[in-house]
């Protein structure tokens, strides 16, 4: 009931093209599910996140979908650059952690590829 | 804001040694801070939580007496592998968060990561 499920595991796009990843979720005491960008080499890095009381949140070309009954919340990139090539992790938090700040669970990983 | 560094961020060991990975919240005093490992191409595992002044709680299957964690004060946070073996080569990564700002109590700030080799 603890598992984020993401997908797919790899996902290559044309630039200007839209990426869109995935996640699903079991837990519905979940109350932040953000998203995170990892370099190769590099620690993850937050992109955008969303708690439930919003089906969506925009911040740039990065736009996050939540549909709170199917459990479900995806990703999208729009005008993906091939700077956007990296791996994307999506994650989820329970409020009932929060006197240890947040305990994130994560979905198993989006490789992306943006190709010229 | 909210900057979380890690050092060494690459390090080198024989196998029986001990390493320690220092994480420091630059900006931000940090009421928790996790200890995660990622091996390639798989996700992030936590391995730990730490509260700043209380031990260190342990996730299922993590050594404690292997992995030793102190989380001293609000700023810093470390790890040591003890008597590292070659399956402990990973990458170590930290974050840190403050649990006390309500309307972002669980957002996580994530360190570079540590590339911890044991030959």
């Amino acid at each position: 009931q603890q598992q984020v499920k993401q997908s797919p595991q790899s996902l290559i796009v044309q630039k200007g093209g839209i990426s869109i990843i995935n996640c699903a979720y079991e837990n519905t005491a979940f109350d932040y599910f953000p998203w995170y960008q990892q370099f190769p080499g590099k620690g993850p890095a937050l992109l955008i996140a969303i708690r439930p009381d919003v089906s969506e949140k925009k911040e740039g070309r990065f736009t996050i979908s939540f549909n709170k009954s199917a459990k479900q919340f995806s990703l999208h990139i729009m005008d993906s650059q091939p700077g956007d090539s990296a791996t994307y992790f999506c994650a989820a938090s329970n409020p009932s952690f929060y006197n240890q700040g947040g305990k994130l669970i994560f979905g198993q990983g989006t490789e992306l590829s943006v190709k010229p | 804001g909210a900057v979380v560094s890690q050092h060494p961020s690459r390090v080198i060991c024989k196998s029986g040694t001990s390493v320690k990975i220092e994480c420091r919240s630059l900006d931000f005093q940090a009421t928790t801070m996790f200890w995660y490992r990622q091996f390639p191409k798989q996700s992030l595992m936590l391995m730990a939580t730490s509260n700043e002044g209380s031990k260190a709680t342990y996730e299922q299957g993590v050594e404690k007496d292997k992995f030793l964690i102190n989380h001293a004060s609000l700023t810093l946070s470390t790890l040591t592998v003890t008597s590292a073996h070659p399956e402990d080569s990973s990458f170590y990564i930290c974050s840190a968060s403050d649990w006390r700002h309500i309307s972002s109590y669980n957002e996580q700030f994530f360190g570079p990561g540590t590339r911890l080799t044991v030959l």
